[in-house]
């Protein structure tokens, strides 16, 4: 079974800086999709920024990118110059085929003034 | 881009009444819907898959009983919580698309007193 890790419950940034949440996942597939979520207090699940695994390159998506290493199953999303609104739950997801989308427990992000 | 409705998105219910939350795509065809549930501070746990004109498909541990789902249309799928229970209390979110691509309901928050 896959199953998707991520081991930073809570994290903390300070506004304009540079945060990294951690994300690792376990699977036997060479062909699948990474996602990172957010959720806000609204509950609105927002898709961030997705990776296709048989990319090589890192998708980057504005302030928002991640470092994908395949060997090592980790994906990581980096924030850069955070901001008030990005305060939220951040979930990471694999997908292997339509049915099966598996989540991490969760980040929540605090950003601070 | 496309919208995903849910409705309600409170709703507080009697212990034993039935409450049915709909799922509906306003400006596409899903061919494939996803009913997830929520706990507080948790992850997303998926409740079953339904396609369009077939059964549902439910993950283990999930009642198919209580948790009636009918996908009549390309455009609306429903879940049904039947005799509802305090333990029932949770936040319901769907995911709709198709192969192109899926796209979370804002989700509704269940209270059954």
């Amino acid at each position: 079974a896959q199953t998707v890790t991520q081991s930073q419950p809570e994290m903390s940034v300070q506004e304009a800086e540079t945060v990294t949440l951690s994300c690792t996942y376990d699977t036997s597939e060479s062909d699948y999709y990474l996602f990172w979520y957010k959720q806000p207090p609204s509950r609105q699940m927002i898709l961030v920024i997705r990776q296709e695994a048989y990319k090589q390159q890192n998708a980057t998506e504005n302030r928002f990118s991640v470092n994908f290493q395949k060997a090592a199953k980790s994906f990581s999303l980096k924030i850069s110059d955070s901001q008030l609104g990005d305060a939220a739950m951040y979930f990471c997801a694999y997908r292997r085929d339509l049915r099966d989308m598996r989540f991490g427990a969760g980040t929540r992000l605090t950003v601070k003034p | 881009g496309a919208v995903v409705s849910q409705h309600p998105s409170r709703v507080i219910c009697k212990s034993g009444t039935s409450v049915k939350i709909e799922c509906r795509s306003l400006d596409f065809q899903a061919t494939t819907m996803f009913w997830y549930r929520q706990f507080p501070k948790q992850s997303l746990m998926l409740m079953a898959t339904s396609n369009e004109g077939s059964k549902a498909t439910y993950e283990q541990g999930v009642e198919k009983d209580k948790f009636l789902i009918n996908h009549a249309s390309l455009t609306l799928s429903t879940l049904t919580v039947t005799s509802a229970h305090p333990e029932d209390s949770s936040f319901y979110i769907c995911r709709a698309g198709t192969d192109y691509g899926y796209t979370f309901g804002s989700g509704t928050r269940l209270t059954v007193v």
